[in-house]
C-alpha cells in the first residue's frame, strides 16, 4: 500500500534562513507527488506537483522540490523563508485505483518562523 | 470568482444528531471529495464522486453519507453512527478522475469545523 511519511512534525526557522521539509513515499508504480500548504483554519493550497520530466520542480511563493527516486523522497525547499510562510505543509502521493485516482497525504509538518 | 465554498465555517451539534455539511463548486469540475482532518493525522478520504449520481467510499466512510445530485454540489452528512465526529472537514474538487489522471490538481475549500457537544 502507498504511504507518505513526513518525519518532522514541527520545524522552527529564523526569517531569512533556508528551509527544507522532508517527505518520503512508498509507492510501487510511478509516483505523482504534491506539496500543499495550509494556513490555520483554512483549506489547502497547492504549492507544486511532480509527475514526470525534470526532477527539480518550481512552485509558487518561491518554493521548489526535488524528486529523488533512489531515495523515495520529494523534499520541499525554500532558500529564504519569510514570516508569512508559517503554516502547515503536507506532502501527498497520487495513485490510480481502478477507474479512480486519489491522494494519500502525509501527517504534515508545522513550520514556525521566528523574527 | 471561481472556487469552492463550504458552509458553515463552524458548526456545533449535540451528540446523536445528524448534521449536513455543504460543499459547492463553480469550477465545472467533475470530481469532488470529502476529507477529514484531525490533529497529527493529516487528511483522510471519506467519500469521493467522479460524476453526478455516483460516489465511492474512501478510507473512512463509516458513519458518513453523501449525495451528488448536481455537478456543483456534494453535501456530506455526518450521522449519529459516527463515533467521533468532532473534526475539521475539507471538501475538494478536481477536473476529472476519468482517463486515469492522477496528476489532476485537487482544489480545496476553506473547511468546516464541526464540534459535537
Amino acid at each position: 500500500a502507498q504511504s507518505v511519511t513526513q518525519p518532522d512534525i514541527h520545524i522552527t526557522v529564523s526569517e531569512g534562513a533556508s528551509l527544507e521539509l522532508r517527505c518520503n513515499y512508498s509507492y510501487g508504480a510511478t509516483p505523482y507527488l504534491f506539496w500543499y500548504v495550509q494556513s490555520p483554519g483554512q483549506g489547502l493550497q497547492l504549492l507544486l506537483k511532480y509527475f514526470s520530466g525534470d526532477t527539480l520542480v518550481q512552485g509558487i511563493k518561491g518554493f521548489e522540490a526535488e524528486f529523488k527516486r533512489s531515495q523515495s523522497s520529494f523534499n520541499l525547499r525554500k532558500p529564504s523563508v519569510h514570516w508569512s510562510d508559517a503554516a502547515e505543509y503536507f506532502c501527498a502521493v497520487g495513485r490510480v485505483t481502478g477507474t479512480a485516482s486519489k491522494l494519500t497525504f502525509g501527517t504534515g509538518t508545522r513550520l514556525q518562523v521566528t523574527l | 470568482d471561481g472556487g469552492i465554498t463550504q458552509s458553515p465555517k463552524y458548526l456545533f451539534r449535540k451528540e446523536g444528531q445528524n448534521v449536513t455539511l455543504s460543499c459547492e463548486q463553480n469550477l465545472n469540475h467533475d470530481a469532488m471529495y470529502w476529507y477529514r482532518q484531525d490533529p497529527g493525522q493529516g487528511l483522510r478520504l471519506i467519500y469521493y464522486s467522479q460524476i453526478v449520481n455516483d460516489f465511492q467510499k474512501g478510507d473512512i466512510a463509516e458513519g458518513y453519507s453523501v449525495s451528488r445530485e448536481k455537478k456543483e454540489s456534494f453535501p456530506l452528512t455526518v450521522t449519529s453512527a459516527q463515533k467521533n465526529p468532532t473534526a475539521f472537514y475539507l471538501c475538494a474538487s478536481s477536473m476529472s478522475l476519468r482517463g486515469h489522471r492522477p496528476t489532476d490538481t485537487q482544489y480545496f475549500g476553506p473547511g468546516t469545523r464541526l464540534t459535537v457537544l
